[in-house]
């Protein structure tokens, strides 16, 4: 049983192109996120949404788009594609029980790699 | 704003020694939590540890052990009698408070750990 799932896990795509990376989990949780690892293993934070609605928006370009369509999903859409745009991406989820201390969850990881 | 030092890029070790992974931290809050996370080669991130501010007690689990100290804003992270299977690279993150319900991890760059043989 998959706590976390992102599909698919590599996506291989030409500069320009638009894609998306889909996140689901089974956990019940009500907060999601995206994170990025770019190639030096450096893990940043993009957006969280808590119970479908937006609530972390880091500096990241407009062409990154999120969309919640239940507490379970949390998708990522990339409009024209770039070469720094090549990472892995992670999905993860927390419950709500003790607020910040509890852990989050994540899935395997997106390998995005743009030519 | 937070941030989580990792000093050490990378470390390498012979298999059976003890080997300790050092984490600074940056904060102004009172109330924090400190996570360890481990991603194998294989890729995914595994959850290790959760210590919240007020705790120093230092926690063991078999071979791993944590000590946190609040006076010098460090949650090192101790393997004894290493075995290649903890090679990995190993990431502290600092948590914070986010408005609407959620939390912020904030990570270190992480220290790559190589035991060999």
């Amino acid at each position: 049983d998959t706590a976390v799932s992102q599909t698919p896990k590599y996506l291989v795509t030409q500069m320009g192109n638009d894609k998306s990376i889909k996140c689901e989990q089974n956990l019940g949780h009500d907060t999601m996120y995206w994170y990025k690892q770019d190639s030096k293993k450096f893990l940043k934070i993009m957006f969280s949404y808590n119970n479908k609605e937006l609530i972390i928006n880091e500096t990241v370009p407009n062409r990154f788009s999120p969309k919640s369509p239940d507490k379970a999903h949390l998708n990522l859409h990339i409009n024209s594609l770039e070469l720094g745009d090549s990472a892995v991406y992670f999905c993860a989820s927390k419950g709500r029980g003790q607020g910040i201390g509890n852990e989050q969850f994540f899935g395997p990881g997106t390998r995005l790699t743009v030519l | 704003a937070q941030k989580v030092t990792q000093a050490q890029t990378e470390i390498s070790v012979v298999e059976k020694e003890d080997v300790t992974l050092d984490c600074v931290y940056e904060t102004r809050d009172t109330t924090y939590y400190l996570f360890w996370y481990k991603q194998p080669p294989s890729g995914e991130l595994v959850f290790l540890i959760r210590r919240n501010s007020f705790d120093e007690q230092n926690e063991i689990s078999g071979r791993y052990s944590w000590n946190f100290q609040k006076s010098t804003s460090s949650f090192n992270f101790t393997i004894t009698a290493s075995q290649v299977v903890d090679s990995a690279v190993y990431f502290c993150a600092l948590s914070e408070l986010i408005t609407g319900g959620g939390n912020k991890l904030t990570f270190g760059t992480g220290t790559q750990l190589k035991v060999e043989l």
